[in-house]
């Protein structure tokens, strides 16, 4: 089955410390995403990739580093200079076609706690 | 950037009714999107609605949008207790961007 895969499910942080969050799909999307999402709000962009060796940063990207190496591949790092990093983080992919934007499809997130 | 916003925050209905909700926003779109999250999960894509649409069917799910009052309408009929989740309306920003309102909380009541 197609589909988005993010591991782990959940991950937990020392102060200091640079964690990564993998997320890879098998849907052959050219678009990929990552989302932030804070208890009852909704979700805010940290970073996106169109193509693979190229990405974007999103409205929050501070603290954060990503990379495209693979068109299924689209890691986020989390680092030390992130303050504030405890939320539960999604990663989704789309195809880039036509006017407006295409349905995005999500994995089933991990969730990120400070130690 | 947040565009949509959804409203009420949060609605609690018996099995078997109707659940409404709403978006609006701010800005002239291409489409707009819904999309459903169960608890501890990612979300879901459920309809999409372009500009030049005034309503949509799937299922037992019905769209409206009215891009004169920027603003649209989930109906969800005859609800079931698989229906509780978040739902989010979306709507497209440049780029190939989404931004999601806040979402609406629906528990459904057996």
């Amino acid at each position: 089955d197609g589909g988005i895969t993010q591991s782990p499910k959940y991950l937990f942080r020392k102060e200091g410390q640079n964690v990564t969050l993998s997320c890879e799909q098998n849907l052959n999307h050219d678009a990929m995403y990552w989302y932030r999402q804070d208890p009852g709000q909704g979700l805010r962009l940290i970073y996106y990739s169109q193509i693979v060796n190229d990405f974007q940063k999103g409205d929050i990207a501070e603290g954060y580093s990503v990379s495209r190496e693979k068109k299924e591949s689209f890691p986020l790092t989390v680092t030390s200079a992130q303050k504030n990093p405890t939320a539960f983080y999604l990663c989704a992919s789309s195809i880039l076609q036509g006017m407006g934007n295409q349905p995005q499809h999500f994995g089933d997130g991990t969730r990120l706690s400070i130690l | 950037s947040q565009q949509g916003e959804e409203d009420p925050q949060a609605l609690s209905i018996q099995e078997g009714e109707n659940a409404t909700m709403n978006c609006s926003y701010k800005t002239s779109i291409n489409n707009l999107q819904w999309y459903r999250q169960n608890s501890g999960r990612g979300l879901v894509h459920l309809i999409l609605i372009r500009s030049n649409e005034r309503e949509k069917h799937s299922g037992r799910l019905r769209v409206t949008l009215d891009t004169s009052k920027k603003s649209s309408s989930l109906l969800i009929t005859a609800s079931r207790a698989a229906d509780t989740a978040s739902y989010f309306c979306a709507t497209d920003r440049d780029d190939y961007k989404l931004s999601f309102g806040a979402g609406t909380t629906v528990t459904v009541r057996a």
